[in-house]
């Protein structure tokens, strides 16, 4: 059963700054791996998905890797700013399972 | 697009009452997923269908839940009879394919008293 972890829990950091959110999972054969931003009371926003043949995505200030082999994928956001801030989450698909992670919750400070 | 829609936005309820969920999919998408979240467990896929289908229901709790896609651009998700510990709040999401990118709607939160 896949099981998919999430370090931190919680992140805070000043604006401007530079971070990396941290993903693993036990089970290397997945088919794509997504990060999701949900803001407090609301649903979840998709914000990149890698394919298991690929390395990394990157749209505007994100960019995600993806090592298969040792189970583990970053979400790196640049230049950070106040609305970076929500609880980030990623997913990970085998075969027609999905299964997230508890997510990091980000604050980023003005 | 509207993007996925669902209502109600909120429901409280007693113990014991017949409670129906409702998700209108994105137009095109061929794919709808059901998810609870809570604090202590998360995120967790309860059932999906693909093409109306339901494919995998492993995630469905109890046989007190139950969900229906009865055409592409609707579906429900109901408990029967609920209980408290189903208090938690309901995403449907939907893509084009079962793999593909997942658009969530915005939530039912449902309470059971």
């Amino acid at each position: 059963k896949q099981e998919v972890t999430q370090i931190p829990a919680a992140l805070s950091v000043p604006e401007g700054e530079n971070l990396v959110l941290n993903c693993s999972f036990t089970d290397s054969a997945i088919y794509n791996l997504q990060w999701f931003r949900q803001d407090p009371g609301k649903g979840l926003t998709s914000l990149l998905l890698i394919q298991s043949s690929q390395r990394e995505q990157t749209s505007g200030r994100l960019n995600a890797s993806l090592d298969k082999s040792s189970g583990r994928s970053t979400l790196y956001i640049a230049a950070s700013q106040p609305g970076d801030s929500a609880t980030y989450l990623c997913a990970v698909i085998n075969n027609n399972d999905m299964r997230f992670g508890a997510g990091t919750r980000l604050t980023v400070k003005p | 697009d509207a993007g996925v829609i669902q209502s109600p936005r909120h429901e409280v309820t007693e113990m014991g009452q017949e409670v129906t969920l409702r998700c209108k999919p994105i137009s095109g998408h061929n794919s709808l997923f059901w998810y609870r979240q809570t604090m202590m467990r998360g995120l967790e896929l309860l059932i999906y269908f693909n093409n109306n289908v339901p494919i995998d229901d492993s995630g469905m709790p109890e046989d007190r839940f139950s969900a229906k896609m009865p055409n592409a651009s609707f579906s429900t998700l109901k408990i029967q009879p609920s209980e408290p510990r189903d208090s938690a709040v309901y995403f449907c999401a939907s893509s084009t394919e079962v793999r593909e990118t997942q658009y969530f709607g915005p939530g039912t939160r449902l309470l059971v008293l």
